[in-house]
């Protein structure tokens, strides 16, 4: 089974300030991990994604994470944050092989941009 | 391109009244079908999900119930209402075994009252 746990349940953080979102995961087994982002009262859409290869991961929006497996972490980045980024952010995991895709999500972190 | 429709959007029901919440998906064939809650302050919480019609997996023992009549329709239903049902609930699809994105329905924000 995965967990996900998402180190701080808010960030408030000034515009053009850089932003990291923190994201811990635990698996038995090799796992592809996303984050999400949802605006209130929206559905979630995703920001980016690892499945393999290089461990820094782009996305849209100026947003990246890095895989690390030794610390098992996942933290999203991004050097310059606007006001418009302020939304609910969530990292989540699924396993491979025959899961079809399910996933285990944390438990959400609000970026709350002031200008 | 695929497109998926929640409806309603927002429903207030009393409790111990049926539920039916309708997730259409348009675009793609066979998808993996999910159904998401999200409580405030609790993430997403997965409860069901299908990988073909009348194939259903339930995540977390509740009083809520999944169906799927048809390929790209996925229904969530409850026979009695309790206050504790109250949330945002997600839908989502994706194709494939593993590793693939899941793309999410706009939601119905549910109140029991």
């Amino acid at each position: 089974a995965q967990s996900v746990t998402q180190l701080d349940s808010q960030v408030p953080v000034f515009e053009e300030a850089p932003v990291e979102l923190r994201c811990n995961y635990s698996s038995s087994v090799s796992v592809y991990l996303f984050w999400y982002v949802q605006y209130p009262n929206q559905g979630l859409q995703l920001l980016l994604k690892y499945l393999s290869g290089s461990t820094l991961v782009k996305g849209i929006n100026g947003f990246e994470a890095e895989f690390n497996k030794s610390q098992t972490s996942f933290h999203l980045r991004k050097p310059s944050v606007h006001i418009s980024d302020t939304a609910e952010y969530f990292c989540a995991v699924s396993a491979g092989g025959t899961s079809y895709g399910k996933l285990t999500f944390g438990q959400g972190t609000i970026l709350t941009v002031h200008p | 391109s695929q497109t998926i429709h929640q409806w309603p959007a927002t429903l207030v029901q009393p409790v111990g009244s049926p539920l039916s919440l309708e997730c259409t998906v348009e675009g793609t064939s066979n998808p993996n079908l999910y159904w998401y809650r999200q409580a405030a302050g609790r993430g997403l919480q997965l409860l069901f999900y299908s990988v073909g019609i009348g194939q259903i997996s339930s995540e977390v023992p509740q009083n809520l119930s999944a169906s799927r009549p048809q390929d790209r329709q996925f229904i969530l239903s409850s026979k009695k209402l309790l206050l504790s049902d109250s949330g945002f609930y997600l839908c989502a699809w994706s194709v494939g075994h593993g590793g693939e994105t899941q793309y999410f329905g706009p939601g119905t924000r549910l109140l029991v009252l």
